[in-house]
């Protein structure tokens, strides 16, 4: 049953620590997407790779927020330090690209409160 | 005025009838249009792609493009309990791998 998977699924910090999300992508899909859901904004776009290289991070706050693919089967998203603003469910998701890159799947979320 | 439009609902239809979800674009240059399902609390699941003008079935969801209006839409027939989810809208332009997603329209279904 190939799925993404993601840890922590929850994480409770407090303002200005480090919080660090990790994804492992479907087997096999070779771009991987890193989503920040909230009720204001919705389904925003943080950043992406293909082939483990990043393609587009635009979406990321660059002083807090850091993307990396140590292999394959690891996407790290990193903040710090965080910020009450940061809660969010984090969601990673995994796809074949570029020509099936809009077919995605994702993982269950990793539910992010910053206190 | 948003990328990707939606009007957020609730929709609410009666168990067995017809919900019609809507969605507008402005990025003339898209290409790719997709819906995802969203159950409250859970991840985003893609239920349909379109890539091209006319309508595309599968079982009971029907997705309809007009590039030319910048319109894409779903029906879902024979509306059940358990499609009463978020639906989102997603967009993709050019040749870039990024999807731009609309808020989500909430359906309900009611017995």
């Amino acid at each position: 049953d190939a799925r993404v998977t993601q840890t922590p699924r929850h994480k409770v910090t407090e303002m200005g620590q480090e919080v660090t999300m990790r994804c492992q992508p479907i087997l096999g899909h070779n771009t991987v997407f890193w989503y920040r859901q909230t009720m204001m904004q919705g389904l925003e776009l943080l950043a992406y790779f293909r082939n483990r290289a990043p393609l587009d991070d635009s979406g990321m706050p660059k002083d807090r927020f850091s993307a990396e693919m140590p292999d394959a089967t690891l996407a790290t998203l990193k903040i710090q330090p965080s910020e009450p603003r940061d809660s969010a469910v984090y969601f990673c998701a995994s796809g074949l690209g570029p020509s099936k890159a809009g077919e995605q799947y994702f993982g269950p979320g990793t539910r992010l409160t910053v206190t | 005025q948003k990328e990707v439009e939606q009007n957020s609902g609730p929709l609410s239809v009666p168990e067995g009838a017809i919900a019609s979800l809507n969605c507008t674009y402005s990025d003339r240059g898209s290409q790719s249009f997709f819906w995802y399902r969203q159950y409250s609390g859970k991840s985003p699941e893609l239920i349909m792609s379109i890539y091209s003008n006319g309508d595309k079935e599968d079982g009971r969801f029907t997705a309809q493009l007009n590039k030319a209006s910048q319109y894409v839409s779903l029906l879902i027939r024979d509306s059940q309990p358990s499609d009463s989810a978020t639906y989102l809208c997603a967009v993709k332009a050019g040749t870039a791998s990024k999807l731009t997603f609309g808020t989500g329209t909430r359906l309900q279904v009611t017995l």
